[in-house]
């Protein structure tokens, strides 16, 4: 079992749609990331949370740490929101333990 | 944002070279990271970084060694490229316990043929 659990590995929406991804992890952390990496791309911190919920404009990011559960929702979803986002949760010295990525395509 | 880069951002390169790969910060960051993202494999992390002269070993860190003379210069090399190091590179900086945003540079996909 890894560390570190998404789901789902690939989505596609439509434009417009409310989007949920999901992290699970076994880890014991104060903290989670959300990462996002579009094709070809760099890779973009989108949020590190440690408890309830924090917002950046369409993306919103909650946890619950008791339950070892993150998710990250998409409101009015866009093509330009199409990419791999990562969920990560530190491992002390060693930094990240890395999700395997959700692929998310937007459809127009 | 904040201001890591790397370089070069694509190679091609010979079984059996060497090859060095830059990474660069102007954030003053003390914990450098170099990870290797493949697919089916996600992030993995090969070697990091905690100071000047301090370098630790990562989960894939076989075939590659690292230096850090300077805090903004990261360097890490591959002594005798080999087929199965065809990836993308990433570099990072954050705090190791994550309690602060991590920062990427922008890859540097290397082929080996």
């Amino acid at each position: 079992k890894n560390e570190v659990e998404q789901s789902p590995q690939n989505l596609t929406a439509q434009e417009g749609e409310f989007i949920t991804i999901n992290c699970s992890y076994s880890v014991g952390i104060s903290a989670l990331h959300w990462l996002q990496q579009h094709p070809g791309g760099g890779i973009v911190s989108l949020f590190m949370l440690s408890s309830g919920k924090k917002k950046h404009g369409r993306l919103i990011a909650t946890i619950n740490i008791q339950e070892k559960h993150s998710s990250l929702h998409i409101t009015a979803s866009h093509p330009r929101d199409s990419a791999v986002y990562i969920c990560a949760a530190p491992r002390g010295g060693q930094n990240f333990v890395f999700g395997p990525g959700t692929r998310l395509s937007v459809l127009p | 944002d904040a201001g890591i880069t790397q370089s070069p951002r694509h190679k091609v390169t010979e079984t059996g070279t060497p090859v060095t790969l830059r990474c660069h910060q102007t954030e003053n960051h003390r914990y450098m990271y170099w990870y290797r993202q493949d697919p089916g494999h996600g992030l993995r992390l090969i070697h990091y970084s905690y100071g000047v002269k301090d370098t630790d070993k990562g989960e894939v860190s076989d075939g590659y060694s690292v230096s850090r003379s300077k805090t903004e210069d990261f360097l890490l090399t591959l002594e005798s490229a080999t087929s199965s190091q065809t990836s993308v590179y990433f570099c990072a900086i954050s705090d190791p316990l994550g309690h602060t945003e991590a920062f990427f540079g922008q890859g540097t996909r290397l082929t080996v043929v």
